[in-house]
């Protein structure tokens, strides 16, 4: 089944402590990203990387970082968590960033920074 | 940049039709997504249209009017399991292509 695997679905952590969300696609996408939800904010994007070891931010980078070295593979790293990083996170994928309306989201990972 | 604006909430009745518009600026286009998403789940795909007029799926359809940076989702015949949020998200052209969302509005179906 073709898909956007992320994990953990849940996670309460302590500031400080780093953290990585994995994120994994089984389509061959070239495109991935990662986006937070927050209440009355909707989706923002975080980063973004258009093929491997290729990575750009987005729009609210600060605090995360990422990386790219096999194409299905996009966690995200948060190197010292604090508590406005508690959000709903999404990871998406496409094959195509240009014409592609394949743009598939992941289950989602609640992170809580206590 | 882009801006993109919707409705923040709206209501509605079982078996009637709801329209939802998004408007938008944004400094090249390349396509517009609709997204339906239940509270705390992934956003699931709706409608891609990046021509003007009319896409029509079952009950649901969406028009866009590039030259107005107009969009709208058409739902027909709701149904209680209609109730969630609708996101419009626009790709620009050039720069990272990913798509960027509105805020989202929250559909509430009433018996």
């Amino acid at each position: 089944e073709a898909q956007v695997t992320q994990n953990p679905r849940y996670l309460i952590t302590v500031t400080g402590k780093k953290l990585t969300v994995t994120c994994s696609q089984n389509m061959n996408h070239e495109y991935m990203s990662w986006y937070r939800q927050d209440p009355g904010l909707g989706l923002r994007q975080i980063y973004y990387s258009m093929n491997v070891e290729v990575t750009d931010k987005g729009d609210v980078p600060e605090g995360y970082k990422v990386s790219r070295k096999e194409k299905r593979n996009f966690p995200l790293i948060l190197e010292s968590p604090s508590p406005n990083q508690t959000s709903l996170y999404f990871c998406a994928s496409s094959l195509s960033p240009v014409t592609g309306a394949d743009y598939t989201f992941g289950s989602g990972t609640r992170l809580t920074v206590v | 940049g882009q801006n993109i604006d919707q409705p923040t909430e709206m209501t509605a009745t079982e078996g009637a039709i709801v329209q939802i518009n998004c408007t938008y600026q944004t400094s090249g286009f390349n396509g517009l997504f609709w997204y339906q998403q239940h509270a705390g789940e992934a956003p699931t795909f709706l409608s891609y249209n990046v021509l003007d007029g009319l896409e029509e799926k079952g009950r649901f359809s969406s028009f866009l009017s590039r030259s107005k940076g107009y969009s709208y989702l058409l739902l027909k015949e709701l149904q209680m399991k209609d109730s969630a949020s609708y996101l419009c998200a626009v790709r620009a052209s050039g720069g990272s292509y990913i798509p960027t969302f509105g805020r989202g509005t929250s559909l509430i179906v009433h018996p």
